[in-house]
């Protein structure tokens, strides 16, 4: 079955305590990204990645760092969190990043991550 | 920039309701355009897409038309269920973002038996 799998699903942590959330696609994906969502604000793109070693920022990086050591697996790592990094994040794969007729992105269940 | 206009929610309906989200968007060029849903406790999942003007997606009973007159694909379903109940989300891509999907801010829909 095509997955997209997100740990963890639920987090409450404190400022300042680093933390990794783990995403790993069993499709052989190529592209994959890592969203954050807020109330009113729809999803925002934290960074991509176009394929292994290959990783570029999205809208809002600030605060976040990822890796993309194996095609498999994209961690998105909070070095320093702070409250306003609490939010709902996705990871999402897809095997280009164009969303051209056929190809179709895969997103995880989510993730709810609060900073106190 | 390429941006999406969503009607804010919450949108309330009883069950066998029609249904209308509306959704505008704006963009440099020939943007393809989709529907995702979130149902409570889980990821998004395409509902539905158009590629270029005058399709219209469909799917689960739901619809929407590429009007690209009036920059609008708005979501439709004649009549919902209680299990309809989500966020629903209007998303665009086009080479312009660099086929990066930009998202709307969704809208969550209660529908209550």
């Amino acid at each position: 079955e095509a997955q997209v799998t997100q740990n963890p699903r639920y987090l409450i942590t404190v400022t300042g305590k680093k933390l990794t959330v783990t995403c790993s696609q069993n499709m052989n994906h190529e592209y994959m990204s890592w969203y954050r969502q807020d109330p009113g604000l729809g999803l925002r793109q934290i960074y991509y990645s176009m394929n292994v070693e290959v990783t570029d920022k999205g809208d809002v990086p600030e605060g976040y760092k990822v890796s993309r050591k194996e095609k498999r697996n994209f961690p998105l790592i909070l070095e320093s969190p702070s409250p306003n990094q609490t939010s709902l994040y996705f990871c999402a794969s897809s095997q280009t990043p164009g969303l051209r007729s056929g190809n179709t992105i895969y997103f995880g269940e989510g993730s709810w991550l609060t900073v106190v | 920039g390429d941006s999406v206009t969503q009607m804010e929610g919450p949108v309330t309906l009883s069950e066998e309701a029609f249904l209308t989200i509306n959704c505008t968007y704006t963009a440099t060029g020939y943007p393809s355009l989709f529907w995702y849903v979130q149902y409570p406790g889980e990821g998004l999942q395409l509902l539905l897409k158009a590629t270029k003007a005058d399709d219209k997606g469909s799917n689960k009973g739901f619809e929407a038309t590429y009007r690209k007159e009036t920059t609008s694909f708005h979501l439709e379903k004649g009549s919902v269920q209680v299990s309809d109940s989500a966020v629903y989300f209007c998303a665009l891509s086009d080479i312009y973002s660099n086929y990066q999907l930009i998202w709307g801010a969704g809208t969550k829909l209660i529908i209550k038996p």
